[in-house]
């Protein structure tokens, strides 16, 4: 059981590039949901899916789409990478009914 | 709008020491509040939940208090250690309609060092 998988763990970009964020879980959670952590701001919520076949924005959506390609994953797409996106990205699982939110390892994102 | 505030953003205790990270919110929907614990390179995890039917949970050396007529709630770290050093995020949800139900509105976290 391996809860909340994300890929990759560190990647650099140059401004412009495009990039996809992998997320995977196997809790057999409804809800799906995108974060970035910057210091001093703690988690800021991009996107997420309530349910498989949904997606809504969240708090920071801008420069950002997602993915929910079944309801096991869930990928953040940067489409042209800019450095205000350098960030940690996490992403997180829960059920739809509440409880607790099971977090990934976390994606270190650099954009030169 | 911020939903959650969370003060202060940086808390240095010493060891043995009572730790006390404070919590505010405005949404009277809200009716889930979680504490979750983050170290340096990880993923944040679950400490600590409580639910407005009661005014105090305990778990080993953690303990929320809440207080419902005010909108508060607040973490207390008993005999703290440097292996609590960590970051710290309260949390709220409610019960939502569609798409919001179980949306987590997090604090912007307090950073927790203990001195040995």
């Amino acid at each position: 059981n391996a809860g909340v998988t994300q890929t990759p763990k560190f990647q650099v970009l140059k401004t412009g590039q495009s990039m996809t964020l992998q997320c995977a879980q196997d809790m057999n959670h409804n809800s799906m949901y995108w974060y970035r952590q910057d210091p001093g701001m703690g988690l800021r919520l991009i996107y997420y899916s309530a349910s498989e076949g949904t997606t809504d924005k969240g708090e920071v959506p801008n420069g950002y789409n997602v993915s929910r390609l079944n309801k096991r994953e869930f990928s953040l797409r940067l489409e042209s990478a800019a450095p205000s996106q350098t960030s940690v990205y996490f992403c997180a699982s829960r059920e739809r009914g509440g409880g607790e939110q099971f977090f990934g390892p976390g994606t270190r994102l650099t954009v030169l | 709008q911020q939903q959650v505030k969370q003060s202060p953003q940086s808390l240095i205790v010493q060891k043995g020491g009572i730790s006390i990270i404070n919590c505010a919110y405005e949404n009277t929907a809200f009716d889930y509040f979680p504490w979750y614990q983050q170290f340096p390179g990880k993923g944040p995890a679950l400490l600590i939940a409580i639910r407005p039917d009661v005014s105090e949970k305990k778990e080993g050396r953690f303990t929320i208090s809440f207080n419902k007529s005010a909108k508060q709630f607040s973490l207390h770290i008993m005999d703290s250690q440097p292996g609590d050093s960590a970051t710290y995020f309260c949390a709220a949800s409610s019960r939502g309609r569609g798409s919001t139900l179980g949306r987590l509105y997090f604090g912007r976290g307090t950073q927790l060092t203990v001195w040995p």
